[in-house]
């Protein structure tokens, strides 16, 4: 089945306390990208990859680490968790970085305490 | 800055009734892409429909249609004969290829 598996669903944590979420895609496609959803805000993209070692940050990048080794893998680091990007992560991906539909994972509820 | 701007927080609409939400963004592009994904209370976001700027002709799946205005930069989205399970969170996105761009979203509740 096609799809785009993201781990774990939820997550708590303690400020500073390095975590990754996994992205992984079995489709592949070319591009990846990472979303934060906080209400009243929608989803904004954190930072995007259009293929193997091609990264670039979205419109909130801040805080946040990516890495793009393998394409079907493109996993979202926080190298020192702060209360403020307690959110609903989500990751998807499309065949090519042309506007094309996203498949998205069903998301990572993380909370920084 | 690319902008999309829902307007409409919440929305409330009869069964098998018809309810349109709004959406307007700001591009000084010519190509660009336009989507509406739903969310519902699972959270999965799921494409509704996709319109490519290029294209005059208004997309349409099955109930849903879109009526693209490219000169007043609005992408709003009707829903025929609303049925329960269409109770969500509606987002429209705008892209330019690899950005994308998401509205703050529109609760659409459906009353039995």
């Amino acid at each position: 089945e096609a799809q785009v598996t993201q781990n774990p669903r939820y997550l708590i944590t303690v400020t500073g306390k390095k975590l990754t979420v996994t992205c992984s895609q079995n489709m592949n496609h070319e591009y990846m990208s990472w979303y934060r959803q906080d209400p009243g805000l929608g989803l904004r993209q954190i930072y995007y990859s259009m293929n193997v070692e091609v990264t670039d940050k979205g419109d909130v990048p801040e805080g946040y680490k990516v890495s793009r080794k393998e394409k079907r893998n493109f996993p979202l680091i926080l190298e020192s968790p702060s209360p403020n990007q307690t959110s609903l992560y989500f990751c998807a991906s499309s065949g090519t970085w042309r506007g094309e539909k996203l498949f998205f994972g069903s998301g990572t509820q993380l909370s920084v305490l | 800055a690319q902008t999309v701007t829902q307007s409409q927080p919440e929305m409330s609409v009869q069964e098998a009734e018809t309810v349109t939400l709004s959406c307007t963004y700001d591009t000084s592009e010519n190509n660009y892409y336009l989507f509406w994904y739903k969310q519902p209370p699972s959270r999965q976001m799921i494409l509704v429909i996709r319109q490519e700027a290029y294209k005059q002709q208004n997309a349409t799946e099955n109930r849903f249609s879109v009526n693209f205005q490219k000169a007043a930069k609005s992408f709003s989205l009707k829903i025929s004969d609303s049925q329960l399970g269409d109770t969500a969170m509606y987002f429209c996105a705008y892209a330019t290829g690899n950005q994308f761009y998401f509205g703050t979203g529109t609760s659409l509740t459906v009353i039995p």
